[in-house]
């Protein structure tokens, strides 16, 4: 019973870099989203999916890309790392159309940017 | 928009104290309400959830009761622990979900 997965832990990269954080969920979940969680600024939602094959932009989008091609997968790419997305990144995802389903998070990404 | 207010924190009490976090929404039609807990290093975990007014969430002690009427969730616990020192948010779902920014409870032996 995985839930959500998360991968790396963490992460160090260098200003420029890029990299794709993996989050792979097996519950069957349609809505899949991404969060950066930074002190005093609360949880910030980055990304959203609520189907294969379909996205969306959240609060924070820019220097984001994301896919999903299946169900299962939502990997979030970082095209040119920056000191500013020094963060913990959370994944997420819920039933669609069931407005009582709660997000379930997998246990983060700790992101650091030099 | 959406939106949640959660009073500020830090919180600090007593082992055994009363707790009370305070939570207020802003939202067109009827939302679903959650409280989540995050301990040090993890991720989310849901804790209680609220589908309709007047419902009342709980789990491991705690409580929260939708009020509709003052569109409040406050999460309270009749006698608290070390054990539940964590940051707790409150939540809505609607078109998507929205959070409050936490309150962070420290609980002292």
């Amino acid at each position: 019973n995985a839930g959500v997965t998360q991968t790396p832990k963490f992460q160090v990269l260098k200003t420029g870099q890029s990299m794709t954080l993996q989050c792979a969920q097996d519950m069957n979940h349609e809505y899949m989203s991404w969060y950066r969680q930074d002190p005093g600024m609360g949880l910030r939602l980055i990304h959203y999916s609520v189907g294969a094959g379909i996205t969306d932009q959240g609060e924070v989008p820019n220097g984001y890309n994301v896919s999903r091609s299946t169900t299962e997968d939502f990997p979030l790419r970082l095209l040119s790392a920056a000191p500013s997305q020094t963060s913990v990144y959370f994944c997420a995802s819920s039933y669609s159309g069931r407005d009582n389903s709660p997000l379930h998070f997998g246990n983060g990404t700790r992101l650091t940017v030099t | 928009g959406d939106s949640v207010t959660q009073m500020e924190g830090p919180v600090t009490l007593s082992e055994e104290a009363f707790l009370t976090i305070n939570c207020t929404y802003t939202a067109t039609g009827y939302p679903s309400l959650f409280w989540y807990v995050q301990y040090p290093g993890e991720g989310l975990q849901l804790l209680l959830k609220a589908t309709k007014a007047d419902d009342k969430g709980s789990n491991k002690g705690f409580e929260a009761t939708y009020r509709k009427e003052t569109t409040s969730f406050h999460l309270e616990k009749g006698s608290v622990q070390v054990s539940d020192s964590a940051v707790y948010f409150c939540a809505l779902r609607s078109q998507n979900f929205v959070f409050g920014p936490g309150t962070r409870l420290s609980v002292l032996p």
